[in-house]
């Protein structure tokens, strides 16, 4: 199957710090790979389309500069949340789209970020 | 710009009950559609596609058709399972390089 891994699963950091966000494509190459913020009882908000090897397409309204985005191999992409602020605080999900294969994403199992 | 719309829930049934969960487009183009499941404290896992219209996806029981007439994707199935809560999310394709736009999602809950 393919399988995505997204590290660390949940995480706390005080107002202002930098978090890392790894989404790791376990067993297929992915050129593609989608950033979502999912908030409670809300839907998937599609962030940034990152390519491997460009740089990321951000959604409107998404800051770039506040959301790094790094896809520097075709299985790692990271999502970089900087001075983070309460309002930040969120589910964050990574998919990869295997490379060369049909428009099925296969998801990460998601990130809790909060942010005190 | 393309969206979906799906019946808000939750949605509580007995099990064995009839399911069906309705989702609307709007979409320029031929997209494709989708339905995820996510079961609690699990990510999203593709549970069936169709690509063109008349397809029909499905899997574990779960079937939809997509309907270019009616701009539908209703999930259905005969017989739910206690196993079957989860959230379930409409999905259809973006514009752009296959990102996937979402519907809210609508929680199940299957009661013994």
């Amino acid at each position: 199957g393919a399988v995505v891994s997204q590290h660390p699963s949940r995480v706390i950091c005080k107002s202002g710090t930098s978090v890392k966000i790894e989404c790791r494509s376990l067993d297929f190459q992915a050129t593609t790979m989608f950033w979502y913020r999912q908030f409670p009882k809300q839907s998937l908000m599609l962030m940034a389309t990152s390519n491997e090897g460009s740089k990321a397409t951000y959604e409107q309204g998404v800051e770039k500069d506040k959301f790094l985005i790094n896809h520097a191999s075709l299985t790692l992409s990271t999502l970089t949340v900087t001075s983070a602020h309460p309002e930040d605080s969120s589910f964050y999900i990574c998919s990869a789209r295997r490379s060369g294969g049909p428009d099925t994403q296969y998801f990460g199992p998601g990130t809790r970020l909060t942010v005190l | 710009g393309n969206s979906v719309t799906q019946m808000e829930g939750p949605v509580t049934l007995s099990e064995e009950a009839f399911l069906t969960i309705n989702c609307t487009y709007t979409a320029t183009g031929y997209p494709s559609l989708f339905w995820y499941v996510q079961y609690p404290g699990e990510g999203l896992q593709l549970l069936l596609k169709a690509t063109k219209a008349d397809d029909k996806g499905s899997n574990k029981g779960f079937e939809a058709t997509y309907r270019k007439e009616t701009t539908s994707f209703h999930l259905e199935k005969g017989s739910v399972q206690v196993s079957d809560s989860a959230v379930y999310f409409c999905a259809l394709t973006g514009r752009s390089q296959g990102n996937l736009i979402f519907g809210k999602g609508t929680k199940l809950s299957v009661k013994p």
